[in-house]
């Protein structure tokens, strides 16, 4: 597509149920990222998938958190048993492989655990 | 952690002044890029510096970096109502993989 798509726009949720959120990166883009923004406050890194490679999760806060992606396209991130401090903008953008570029980023999640 | 913290938090000019907002980060660098944000949305990409630069311009906006004092500054010059946003550096730091890791960022207003 032209750009990165995220859905739903806003979710909210009651505390304890999972969510899933979606994100479809820019066709042939080879690298996707999730990010998690808090009120006010700076881009968190969650999750990072690479082509084929394995991803670098080393961010995701807690067991609660897990994604996927499939191929090059799509990915879901998925949040079990949410709890209010879960409430943020959860932000996906793509870029390809090289280093030269900047990302892409959809317009996000907002999130909201009641 | 964060990796780039920008100075100040917040920023207020009256239209036509400059601009100018500063990162500092820890480790060393493949390149800094800077971002903009409206209404906590989506981040747009504006510039990327790479380590090997100094200074790069687009547009209004010029962009330094220090590698030797772990710094890069954004200027925006003769600034508009339309640049009320923030404003966040990002850090390629040298490892094996391409992730960007993000400052605080700069609250920017200027006033009609």
């Amino acid at each position: 597509g032209a750009g990165v798509s995220q859905s739903p726009s806003n979710k909210v949720t009651e505390k304890g149920k999972d969510v899933e959120l979606r994100c479809d990166p820019i066709s042939g883009h080879t690298a996707l990222y999730w990010y998690r923004q808090r009120l006010g406050q700076g881009l968190e890194f969650l999750i990072y998938f690479q082509g084929n490679s394995a991803p670098d999760k080393s961010g995701l806060p807690s067991d609660r958190f897990s994604a996927e992606r499939t191929g090059e396209s799509v990915s879901t991130l998925t949040i079990q048993r949410t709890q209010q401090e879960d409430s943020a903008v959860y932000l996906c953008a793509s870029s390809s492989r090289d280093r030269g570029v900047g990302y892409t980023f959809g317009s996000g999640t907002r999130l909201t655990v009641v | 952690s964060q990796q780039g913290e920008e100075d100040p938090q917040a920023l207020s000019i009256q239209e036509g002044e400059n601009a100018t907002m500063n990162c500092s980060y820890k480790t060393s660098i493949n390149n800094l890029q800077w971002y903009r944000q409206n209404s906590g949305r989506g981040l747009v990409h504006l510039i990327l510096i790479r380590s090997n630069e100094r200074e790069k311009h687009s547009g209004r906006l010029r962009v330094t970096l220090d590698t030797s004092k772990k710094s890069s500054s954004l200027l925006i010059t003769a600034s508009r109502a339309a640049d009320t946003a923030s404003y966040f550096c990002a850090t390629d730091k040298v490892d094996s993989s391409y992730k960007l890791i993000f400052g605080s960022g700069t609250r920017l207003l200027v006033r009609p």
